[in-house]
């Protein structure tokens, strides 16, 4: 099973500022996936990239997956209180014919209104 | 986009007795569900996966015989907790599987063992 480190694990800053969070590793992936999930509630697919490189938009989150497909980031502009959460990176691995996920460690989120 | 739920949402049972839960996919067929845990302030990790009509796949330490799965149809899945104790308290989520890499997950079910 390959690692995926994410960090930091906590970040909690004020609404309105920008920030950047990261899922590393030391293995090259197909593909990655992000996801957000909110206290009590399970994870929600936010994207997936899949060539090294890429840049994915989704409103104010950006996402960039490495040139070499080891790791990946996540931008948040302007953030707001909506935001907060804990953000979990995962890549698809082949589990005896079907996909398994495997979960970063997580960053967890807090936007201070 | 498809939605899959969860029930309980929340139990609370004494230390001892079993607990079943059950994760449904509400708008389409899952012939492949997981189910993973979630302690406090972690990541999910990967209980095991759920085929429908056959046995589950159990991850590396997780007890086949404590936690028992049943994907008895497309819709459905339960994982019983057996002889719960302190150390099962947790947050159980589970996933049911569309499509190739894609997954949908439940609400999650809070499970507090006293």
């Amino acid at each position: 099973t390959q690692l995926l480190e994410q960090s930091p694990q906590f970040l909690s800053i004020q609404e309105g500022e920008n920030l950047t969070v990261y899922c590393n590793s030391s293995s090259v992936f197909s593909s990655l996936q992000w996801y957000r999930q909110e206290p009590g509630e399970g994870p929600v697919l936010l994207v997936t990239v899949v060539t090294g490189g890429e840049v994915k938009k989704l409103k104010r989150l950006t996402f960039q997956f490495g040139d070499a497909r080891k790791d990946s980031s996540l931008h948040i502009t302007a953030a707001q209180p909506g935001d907060t959460g804990l953000y979990l990176c995962a890549y698809m691995g082949a589990n005896f014919g079907n996909e398994k996920l495997t979960f970063g460690t997580g960053t967890r989120l807090t936007i201070i209104p | 986009g498809a939605v899959v739920s969860q029930h309980p949402s929340r139990v609370i049972c004494k230390s001892g007795t079993s607990v079943k839960i059950e994760c449904r996919s509400l708008d389409f067929q899952a012939t492949t569900m997981f189910w993973y845990r979630q302690f406090p302030k972690q990541s999910l990790m990967l209980m095991a996966t759920s085929n429908e009509g056959s046995k589950a796949t159990y991850e590396q330490g997780v007890e086949k015989d404590k936690f028992l799965i049943n994907h008895a149809s497309l819709t459905l899945s339960t994982l019983t907790v057996t002889s719960a104790h302190p150390e099962d308290s947790s947050f159980y989520i589970c996933s049911a599987q569309l499509a190739t890499e894609t997954q949908y997950f439940g609400p999650g079910t809070r499970l507090l063992v006293l």
